[in-house]
């Protein structure tokens, strides 16, 4: 069982609004900051989101993040084409004493 | 600008010790609020954050993996090291190693190298 667990896949068409969720516990999203990273088919990845909801320097504002609880979710709105990737989140966890990646979820725009 | 690019032998056999340099430019180690972290992706699957060192040479470690990794750095030559003994085929995956900058709670992965594929066979 992962410790943070997000849907394996998600889907939308160019233009729509679509959430991406990832579930944790207290002792991750609960207590800590959760980031995001795009991965681009074939490419290292990179940072979307950091501290739950700060976009890094050249991230679209179509990229938000948000945090409720122990959950926390990915939103892109006028989705792309090229957005088609993989999403993952992270976050510490304060009781395992490590960092952790969701299981990614693979974005299509269809 | 931030640059980092992993090295390492491509393939390596059961049993034996990996070891992985990270080389980077544009930051340095002994700067407050720097660290170096390794993640891995076996081929098809998901992320798998692996260890990280902080400036004050703070070492934290996959909990899974932790009696098999160990992290370095040699400030001189601006690497950090990972080893990883007795590999095993489930081993294989592009290795990653990455900035990372702590936040109040946790880190996040700013900078990332291309990644190397390591693969675990006789």
């Amino acid at each position: 069982q992962s410790v943070l667990t997000q849907p394996p896949s998600a889907s939308g068409t160019p233009g729509q609004r679509v959430t991406i969720s990832c579930s944790g516990s207290s002792s991750n999203i609960g207590s800590n900051a959760v980031n995001w990273y795009q991965q681009l088919p074939g490419t290292a990845p990179k940072l979307l989101i950091f501290s739950d909801n700060e976009r890094p320097s050249g991230v679209p504002d179509r990229f938000s993040g948000s945090k409720s609880a122990t959950s926390a979710s990915l939103a892109i709105s006028g989705l792309q084409s090229e957005d088609e990737a993989d999403y993952y989140c992270a976050a510490w966890d304060d009781t395992l004493g490590a960092e952790f990646f969701g299981g990614g979820t693979k974005l299509t725009v269809l | 600008q931030v640059t980092l690019r992993e090295s390492g032998p491509a393939l390596v056999k059961p049993s034996q010790t990996l070891t992985l340099t990270c080389s980077f430019s544009g930051f340095s180690l002994t700067t407050r609020q720097t660290c170096v972290s390794w993640i891995r992706q076996p081929p098809g699957k998901a992320l798998e954050w692996l260890a990280l060192i902080d400036w004050d040479d703070d070492k934290f470690y996959s909990t899974s993996l932790k009696t098999r990794l160990t992290i370095s750095r040699d400030l001189s030559k601006n690497q950090v090291v990972l080893t990883m003994t007795n590999v095993d085929p489930v081993d294989s995956a592009t290795y990653y190693c990455a900035r990372a900058t702590p936040d109040i709670d946790g880190y996040y992965f700013d900078y990332w190298g291309q990644g190397t594929l390591v693969t675990v066979s006789s």
